[in-house]
């Protein structure tokens, strides 16, 4: 199985930084890479598909990037209503891993 | 508007099985994918399986291979998940999910089915 690596596990921002998170895939997966949000007790939210690809009605202050083995998502201005776990995942093989997840906070 | 409606909680004792359902509407259901993510509680998220509604296909993740079954019944627009031989750390909440494009890109998601294997 192809192993996601999410860096960091936690962190904690103050409204309007720009957030920075990273997925490590354990071995070449072109671009086939999603994002997904999730806020507690309720389903994932698709926020990037494709690597750098916006979801229909996603906020533009979400982008994606990357390709290979390394994976950029970033919020360029954060809010109070993107607190929640960011999970990347990769479809280049079956089984469609996960990352482990990473928590966000408001500081 | 799209919509997966799952079934309710279920509790179960170890060894048992479970299925889950998932039902289809505003949109054809044999177009698309379903697949299956399932997670524990404070753990994150675990891809199960996809199944094609419209030929019936599936694949699995090689953990659940033997222990589940993805089904569908398209005159009901409703897609199953069993899970069988029931043990505590299949404890998790369980989702169905759209692929609206073959590539693991899942727009619409279930509300989650929390199963309790307890004994």
């Amino acid at each position: 199985d192809i192993q996601m690596t999410q860096s960091p596990s936690s962190l904690s921002a103050s409204v309007g930084d720009r957030v920075t998170i990273t997925c490590q895939a354990s071995q070449d997966i072109s671009n086939y890479l999603n994002w997904y949000q999730q806020k507690p007790g309720k389903a994932p939210k698709l926020l990037i598909y494709d690597a750098s690809n916006l979801e229909t009605g996603v906020p533009s202050r979400f982008s994606g990037s990357g390709s290979g083995t390394d994976f950029t998502f970033t919020i360029s201005s954060l809010q109070p209503e993107d607190i929640a776990t960011y999970y990347c995942q990769q479809y280049d093989n079956l089984p469609h891993t996960f990352g482990q997840g990473t928590r966000l906070e408001i500081k | 508007q799209v919509q997966l409606v799952q079934s309710g909680a279920e509790v179960k004792k170890p060894g048992a099985s479970v299925k889950v359902s998932c039902k289809a509407s505003g949109y054809t259901f044999t177009s698309y994918d379903i697949n299956w993510v399932r997670q524990a509680t404070g753990q994150g998220l675990e891809w199960m399986g996809w199944m094609n509604p419209n030929s019936g296909n599936t694949g699995y993740a090689q953990k659940f291979q033997g222990r589940v079954t993805m089904t569908r019944n398209t005159s009901i627009s409703t897609a199953y998940m069993e899970l069988s031989s029931l043990r505590s750390e299949d404890t998790a909440v369980y989702y169905c999910a759209r692929d609206i494009s073959g590539s693991a890109r899942f727009d619409y998601w279930g509300q989650g089915t929390l199963v309790t294997v307890s004994s």
